[in-house]
């Protein structure tokens, strides 16, 4: 059972960078696609991008050029870094992983608790 | 983008009663759908996927069916353990993968 767990600030100010970790139990790095998700009153569930076990990343389109995902294969760990923060981006960050069928990613297999993001200054 | 919508926004039902959760997609995905539970505080578990099978470890009295554009989740015989909020989200056609706004399941 692969298990997730995410750390990271839990306030960030307005214009700032947001870094987070999800720290990987369970299964390698380099199996499954890794995601970010966020939960927001105002957008509900939101996709932010996943990372491939190859190293590709593919990003929500409205998060226009802002965020990226990267992994640390010797701490079994990836990582989400969004810049120019607003209040807007205030949500909870969950990090999950995805399971991939004959190289196709399916369905969001196992999800972290989830870190509360909050944007102030 | 796909857009998910979802209905009704919060149900409330009593225990032991049968109840149907519904899902609508903006473009076909085929069976490329998967719903998922979450109580405050947790994090979403992951009940069905490929539109109709049930992910390791969920009970019975969860059902999924549907395909295309319209989707259901049925719970029989609900138990008070179920309360949470419900979302659907299709795993077709990305980027982006989208969610539905969720249903809020109530226990009377």
């Amino acid at each position: 059972q692969v298990q997730l767990q995410e750390s990271g600030p839990g306030l960030v100010k307005p214009s700032e960078t947001l870094s987070l970790t999800c720290t990987v139990s369970g299964a390698s790095i380099s199996s499954y696609y890794w995601n970010w998700i966020r939960l927001s009153p105002g957008k509900g569930l939101e996709w932010i991008g996943y990372l491939s076990s190859g190293g590709n990343a593919n990003y929500n389109p409205s998060l226009k050029g802002r965020v990226a995902i990267s992994a640390d294969t010797s701490k079994n760990q990836f990582s989400l870094t969004l810049t120019s923060m607003t209040t807007a981006d205030t949500a909870i960050y969950y990090c999950a992983s995805q399971l991939i069928l004959r190289g196709v990613p399916q369905y969001l297999q196992s999800w972290g608790q989830g870190t509360l993001v909050t944007v102030s200054s | 983008e796909v857009v998910m919508t979802q209905s009704p926004a919060t149900l409330s039902v009593s225990p032991g009663e049968r109840v149907t959760l519904s899902c609508r997609a903006s473009q076909t995905i085929s069976i490329s759908l998967a719903w998922y539970q979450q109580k405050p505080g947790q994090a979403p578990r992951l009940l069905i996927y490929a539109a109709s099978t049930r992910a390791t470890g969920i009970p019975d009295r969860f059902s999924g069916s549907g395909s295309g554009t319209e989707f259901s989740l049925t719970i029989n015989n609900l138990q008070s353990e179920d309360f949470g909020v419900y979302y659907c989200q299709q795993y077709n056609k990305w980027p982006p993968y989208t969610f539905g706004q969720g249903t809020k399941l109530e226990i009377k």
